[in-house]
């Protein structure tokens, strides 16, 4: 079984403050997703990657920067971190392109105060 | 956008109904995928869908597909209490070869 982990399932922080939010998946899979969910907005892509040091914009990219170093770790950062990205966040990862299923991690819950 | 919009938001049945998710969507797309979540977790895949399909059977699901209505449709027979979750459709295509666009999600209370 795929497995995606992420770092924290509840984070709490301040404004202003820099967050990162790691990602790890065991299968070798190629791309990468992080994205966030929010009541009623349905999951938003804010960035992907397809390859090491790759990296694209999804639709929500503003306020948020990637890392990929390694193949299985895909990190999300807030720079300095606002209220409005208060929310649920999902790291994916899927072998190929589209027609392949994403797996997901548990969510990372991040409160911005 | 070719965002996927679930139909209905909510849905509440008991326990040994079936239960009718649909999913309508504006672009051409080059398959149609199903996730579950419940709740506060991940998602999970349940099944995928290609373009030139117009139905697919996985268990208890049947995922039928109709690309001249821009439209998906999933039942699930027999419910049961652990399908209580909801249900997101995402679609590929439009472009890109990795992004998949997913649609607000149905709300399914199946109660005992």
């Amino acid at each position: 079984d795929v497995k995606v982990t992420q770092s924290s399932r509840y984070l709490v922080k301040r404004t202003g403050e820099k967050v990162f939010l790691e990602c790890v998946q065991d299968m070798d899979h190629e791309n990468m997703f992080w994205y966030r969910q929010d009541p009623g907005l349905g999951l938003r892509l804010i960035y992907f990657s397809y390859d090491v040091k790759m990296k694209e914009k999804g639709d929500i990219p503003e306020g948020y920067s990637v890392s990929r170093e390694k193949k299985e770790r895909f990190s999300l950062i807030l720079e300095s971190a606002s209220t409005n990205q208060t929310s649920m966040y999902l790291c994916a990862c899927a072998l190929g392109g589209i027609l392949y299923e994403q797996y997901f991690g548990p969510g990372t819950r991040l409160t911005v105060t | 956008s070719q965002q996927g919009e679930e139909d209905p938001q909510a849905l509440s049945i008991q326990e040994g109904e079936n239960a009718t998710m649909n999913c309508s969507y504006k672009t051409s797309i080059n398959n149609l995928q199903w996730y579950r979540q419940n709740s506060g977790r991940g998602l999970v895949h349940l099944i995928l869908i290609r373009s030139n399909e117009r139905e697919k059977h996985s268990g208890r699901l049947r995922v039928t597909l109709d690309t001249s209505k821009k439209s998906s449709s999933l039942l699930i027979t027999a419910s049961r209490a652990a399908d209580t979750a909801s249900y997101f459709c995402a679609t590929g295509g439009g472009g890109s070869n990795y992004k998949l666009t997913f649609g607000k999600g149905t709300l399914l209370t199946v109660n005992p």
